[in-house]
């Protein structure tokens, strides 16, 4: 089945540590997006990607990293200058033309101890 | 800039209608869509708007107005299973084609 996988779906770490959350899809989708939610908010945009080997900021980049190696991978790395980690991530992808939605993966819930 | 705006919350009662209101500035525009989100999952997708005017799907109906920056969805014969987020996103447009989420509506159906 087509889709895309977010994982894991909960993840623990400690404060100062680095963690990468993993994006894949099977779509064949050319853009792919990271965003941030916290409680009771709606979604923030971090990196997004049109392109493979291409990525642009979000609004909140400060403190991620990503990376575009290949088509089907987007992963998302937090780092220990991220000053408050703590939120569910969500990952998805689209054809990068105009009139087609976005489809997203269940979600990792990042807890930073 | 960019901003697109909608009420924190609603409330309203089952088998009734609702208005979600969305507005938005930003630097360019190739459409806005409406996604639902139950608590702790992802969101899914509703509905599409590109041009002017009413786009309707069942229960829900989704409205644009590019020059007023202004959307709606319209949920009607609400449902116990509607209460949800309910989130606007406005796909920027130009090179970078960013897809911008508002702030979400947390509407809860009551009986």
């Amino acid at each position: 089945d087509g889709g895309i996988t977010q994982s894991p779906k909960y993840l623990f770490r400690k404060e100062g540590q680095n963690v990468t959350l993993s994006c894949e899809q099977n779509l064949n989708h050319d853009a792919m997006y990271w965003y941030r939610q916290d409680p009771g908010q709606g979604l923030r945009l971090i990196y997004y990607s049109q392109i493979v080997n291409d990525f642009q900021k979000g609004d909140i980049a400060e403190g991620y990293s990503v990376s575009r190696e290949k088509k089907e991978s987007f992963p998302l790395t937090v780092t220990s200058a991220q000053k408050n980690p703590t939120a569910f991530y969500l990952c998805a992808s689209r054809w990068d033309i105009e009139n087609t939605e976005a489809f997203f993966g269940q979600g990792t819930r990042l807890t930073v101890v | 800039g960019q901003n697109i705006d909608q009420p924190t919350e609603m409330t309203a009662t089952e088998g009734a209608i609702v208005q979600i209101n969305c507005t938005y500035q930003t630097s360019g525009f190739n459409g806005l869509f409406w996604y639902q989100q139950h608590a702790g999952e992802a969101p899914t997708f509703l509905s599409y708007n590109v041009l002017d005017g009413l786009e309707e799907k069942g229960r829900f109906s989704s409205f644009l107005s590019r020059s007023k920056g202004y959307s709606y969805l319209l949920l009607k014969e609400l449902q116990m299973k509607d209460s949800a987020s309910y989130l606007c996103a406005v796909l920027d447009g130009g090179a970078t084609n960013k897809l911008i989420f508002g702030t979400g509506t947390l509407l809860a159906v009551q009986p």
